[in-house]
């Protein structure tokens, strides 16, 4: 299996809604990223887990809130929302975080908010 | 800061012409030079690694070189398949941080 799965691939939501994108990989990977990606740019990256570790937070609002609750699953909780957060939200794996690693990605979330 | 530059930004070729895209970059101690294609709606897919000048990697229509300043990717006799946004990034010291460049629009007509 080499694949990252995301959930959900759509989402639309308003100003105070709160939700979750989701993000499962079953390759032993113990790197997970989020990426943002507006259209027609190229991804951002937004935080880096290692080892279920947080090592790279980008800077990111605080209405992101990453999680990582093991080694395969990976949690971007969303609250309070601007509508300039409307992108394509992408996660991705790699071995162990080391430099010079591949990156595999998931589809992405479509992210929509009102 | 790390810098990525692609060129063109979009390019429009006919089945069987052959092309090459461009990549610059600016970074300190790099540690690793990507290739990635991106189908519309959906994430990136690993093509290349490239770690040194003149080091050069192939895959079916598709080869990549590296000087130290840029990267090229060149498609040979492109199909309409071979149709995405290729996007380049590179990664430099000891991070795990990956900068992309803004990519390539490839078209191909049949």
């Amino acid at each position: 299996d080499t694949e990252v799965t995301q959930t959900p691939k759509h989402l639309v939501m308003g100003m105070t809604n709160k939700k979750s994108l989701k993000c499962e990989q079953h390759m032993g990977h113990r790197a997970m990223y989020w990426y943002k990606q507006k259209a027609k740019k190229p991804p951002e990256l937004m935080f880096v887990y290692s080892y279920e570790k947080l090592s790279i937070n980008e800077s990111v609002p605080s209405r992101f809130s990453p999680e990582c609750p093991n080694s395969s699953l990976l949690n971007l909780h969303l609250h309070a929302l601007q509508p300039e957060d409307s992108a394509l939200y992408l996660c991705a794996s790699s071995v162990s975080g080391a430099a010079n690693e591949k990156l595999f990605f998931g589809s992405g979330t479509q992210l929509s908010v009102l | 800061e790390d810098q990525v530059t692609q060129s063109p930004e979009a390019l429009r070729l006919q089945e069987g012409e052959s092309s090459s895209l461009n990549c610059s970059y600016t970074v300190s101690g790099l540690r690793g030079l990507f290739w990635y294609r991106q189908d519309p709606g959906k994430g990136p897919e690993f093509l290349f690694t490239l770690y040194s000048a003149g080091e050069e990697k192939e895959k079916e229509r598709l080869k990549a070189t590296l000087t130290k300043k840029e990267s090229f990717l060149h498609i040979t006799a492109p199909k309409p398949e071979d149709s995405a946004t290729y996007l380049c990034a590179v990664q430099a010291g000891g991070y795990q941080k990956v900068t992309f460049g803004t990519g390539t629009k490839l078209q191909v007509i049949p």
